[in-house]
């Protein structure tokens, strides 16, 4: 079946413009999740949907950063104002949800190919 | 969320078996381990995860030290596809995200 898929692939943008990242999630996967990898370092996360609704946004880094998920499936991450330490690839990954357990388990998280944003 | 520590690096010859430590002292009762690694270019893909015991599965093996303060990912027979970064990760029952860390980096010699 299909896996995650992030568009676009790559996306170059220059200071102070507004870009727009889009995840698909694996169907029927009701987590999602969006997570920021800089080059040399581990993937960090950003945010988390359970559905619709952003559970946590702990990760953002301030507020020129923000994502959507109204139908809850696909995710749209969105940056304003971009900045050149905005750079990096951006993951996304789903996973189901475990009724039994809050927060989801321990279900493993299936993750996209990225985004690579480059902000010059 | 509770630390782990990994060597930066590691080789391996093919066909091979590979074992990556990862230590974890500050480990509590409701952390599990998770394995994830990342090929070249790619996302993460999950590998493995246990709590106390130890779990094999068509990946690789986790070995879980008994006072659960350190952990090693077995790969039976390392391939030139193993080559990745592989990271070990705790999560609490109910966490929602996986913080990565820095990871081992795994390369595999023909």
């Amino acid at each position: 079946g299909a896996g995650v898929s992030q568009t676009p692939s790559n996306k170059v943008t220059e200071k102070g413009k507004y870009v727009e990242l889009r995840c698909d999630p694996i169907s029927g996967h009701t987590a999602l999740y969006w997570y920021r990898q800089s080059l040399g370092q581990g993937p960090e996360f950003l945010i988390y949907f359970q559905g619709t609704g952003a559970a946590d946004d702990s990760g953002l880094p301030n507020d020129r950063f923000f994502a959507v998920r109204p139908e809850g499936s696909v995710s749209t991450l969105k940056i304003q104002r971009t900045e050149r330490g905005d750079s990096a690839v951006y993951l996304c990954a789903s996973s189901a949800w475990d009724m039994l357990t809050v927060g989801g388990g321990q279900n493993e998280q299936f993750f996209g190919p990225g985004t690579r944003l480059t902000v010059l | 969320d509770a630390k782990t520590t990994q060597p930066n690096s590691m080789e391996s010859n093919e066909e091979e078996p590979v074992h990556l430590p990862c230590n974890h002292s500050t480990i509590s009762g409701t952390d599990y381990i998770h394995w994830y690694r990342q090929l070249p270019s790619q996302g993460p893909e999950y590998v493995i995860h246990g709590l106390t015991s130890n779990v094999n599965n068509r990946m690789a093996s986790l070995a879980i030290a008994e006072d659960r303060k350190s952990s090693t990912l077995i790969l039976h027979r390392a391939t030139l596809r193993d080559a990745a970064v592989y990271y070990c990760i705790l999560r609490k029952t109910g966490a929602n995200n996986l913080f990565f860390g820095t990871g081992t980096r795994l390369t595999v010699i023909p």
